[in-house]
């Protein structure tokens, strides 16, 4: 059975450099969702999709950070002009509607040098 | 905005023992969830809350929403080493689509054998 999948697993890039992280959904769920994870902390939400349109992107730190979901499936969060700061781990989930039961991918751990 | 806290950070116990974790708002929440981590994984629910007073039980584990609707605690009884990990509690936002999870800090349980 497929749950929600993350690639890279890991990604380390240097500082000004652009990144793509991206989450491949349990099938046939319309909503997704990303959240940051610093270390010591709980998942932070960053956006929110309801099929292909961000229905709450409100978590998105600054413009540097956007995120796709062009076919209402597969997702990609974009990150431009990486800063150290943005050193987190990257988490995925999706769910059928209901935002109580949303299932997590594994993450994809960012470090920016 | 909405904040959940969660204290102490970390907790020891001896295998066999139960521990109970508490999870507190300043604002209700409609929904508990808790969640458990473990390293390099994303968060898995482990139960969730609907309604005020609900007490859920899932193996060994119990749940409960608080009458007030502004705290919720999870037991775990007789405890084994896989039960280490990180346990989060979240609630869905309020305000705006009421999809986005907040979580609490976590926190850190340690089995001793």
């Amino acid at each position: 059975g497929a749950g929600v999948s993350q690639t890279p697993s890991n990604k380390v890039t240097e500082k000004g450099k652009y990144v793509e992280l991206r989450c491949d959904p349990i099938s046939g769920h319309t909503a997704l969702y990303w959240y940051r994870q610093s270390l010591g902390q709980g998942p932070e939400f960053l956006i929110y999709f309801q099929g292909t349109g961000a229905a709450d992107d409100s978590g998105l730190p600054n413009d540097r950070f956007f995120a796709v979901r062009p076919e209402g499936s597969v997702s990609t969060l974009k990150i431009q002009r990486t800063e150290r700061g943005d050193s987190a781990v990257y988490l995925c989930a999706s769910s059928l509607g209901s935002p109580a039961e949303q299932f997590f991918g594994p993450g994809t751990r960012l470090t920016v040098l | 905005g909405q904040q959940l806290n969660q204290s102490p950070q970390s907790m020891f116990i001896q295998e066999g023992e139960d521990v109970s974790m508490n999870c507190t708002s300043s604002s209700i929440f409609n929904t508990w969830l808790w969640y458990k981590q473990d390293p390099g994984e994303g968060p898995v629910l482990l139960i969730a809350l609907y309604k005020a007073g609900e007490l859920t039980s899932n193996g060994r584990l119990t749940a409960q929403f608080g009458i007030t609707r502004k705290d919720s605690f999870l037991n775990i009884s007789a405890s084994i080493p896989s039960d280490v990990g990180i346990y989060f509690c979240a609630g869905p936002a309020m305000t705006g689509a009421n999809s986005k999870l907040t979580f609490g800090k976590g926190i850190t349980l340690s089995v001793r054998p």
